[in-house]
């Protein structure tokens, strides 16, 4: 039972560098999310997607893009890699409702020198 | 827009004490759903406990309950019979109902780091 699959878990890139982290889950959860977790801040959603095709803006989307062409994979695109992008990253999903669990791949740890 | 705020960025307590979790939000809305999440050292985020905002009753899970204080907006997580395995950053997360047309996201507090010593 894989539940919500992450990669790569760990990565450093070099400012300017595009880089995808991928995300993937088996349940056929219909809401798909990606989260940033950094010190003293939280979890702030970056984009959220509630179906193939329909993705959304969250709190913090800028310098991040995502698609989601089945129901389930919901990429997150870095198209040039900024030091402020420093940060563990989560993807979510859960079922569309109000049951409100959300169920979280492992994180990526990714470092922007 | 909805806040969560979670005061104590750190707690500490002693095996087998009982501790509580502060947290409160800010809403002009009166169905909600609020939520306590669990993320151990391993970074694995864990479902705690749920509380539907129009049950008066306060959810409990084993060793954990809520006391959900819905005129003050408050939602702390009372942790009983502490263990070293509860030693995890705690987040505190609030969520609008499903109307079937709007999307309802969860919008997380800062976190508690809370440490059980032996």
């Amino acid at each position: 039972n894989a539940g919500v699959t992450q990669t790569p878990k760990f990565q450093v890139l070099k400012t300017g560098q595009s880089m995808t982290l991928q995300c993937a889950q088996d349940m056929n959860h219909e809401y798909m999310s990606w989260y940033r977790q950094d010190p003293g801040m939280g979890l702030r959603l970056i984009h959220y997607s509630v179906g193939a095709g329909i993705t959304d803006q969250g709190e913090v989307p800028n310098g991040y893009n995502v698609s989601r062409s089945t129901t389930e994979d919901f990429p997150l695109r870095l198209l040039s890699a900024a030091p402020s992008q420093t940060s563990v990253y989560f993807c979510a999903s859960r079922r569309q409702g109000n049951t409100g669990e959300l169920f979280f791949g492992e994180g990526s740890r990714l470092t922007v020198l | 827009a909805q806040t969560v705020t979670q005061s104590q960025p750190e707690m500490s307590v002693q095996e087998a004490e009982t501790v509580t979790l502060s947290c409160t939000y800010d809403t002009s809305e009166s169905n909600y759903y609020l939520f306590w999440y669990k993320q151990p050292p391993s970074r694995q985020m864990i479902l705690v406990i749920r509380q539907e905002a129009y049950k008066q009753q306060n959810a409990t899970e084993n060793r954990f309950s809520v006391n959900f204080q819905k005129a003050a907006k408050s939602f702390s997580l009372k942790i009983s019979d502490s263990q070293l395995g509860d030693t995890a950053m705690y987040f505190c997360a609030f969520m609008h109902p499903y109307y079937g047309g709007a999307t309802n996201k969860l919008i997380f507090g800062t976190g508690t780091l809370l440490a059980v010593q032996p």
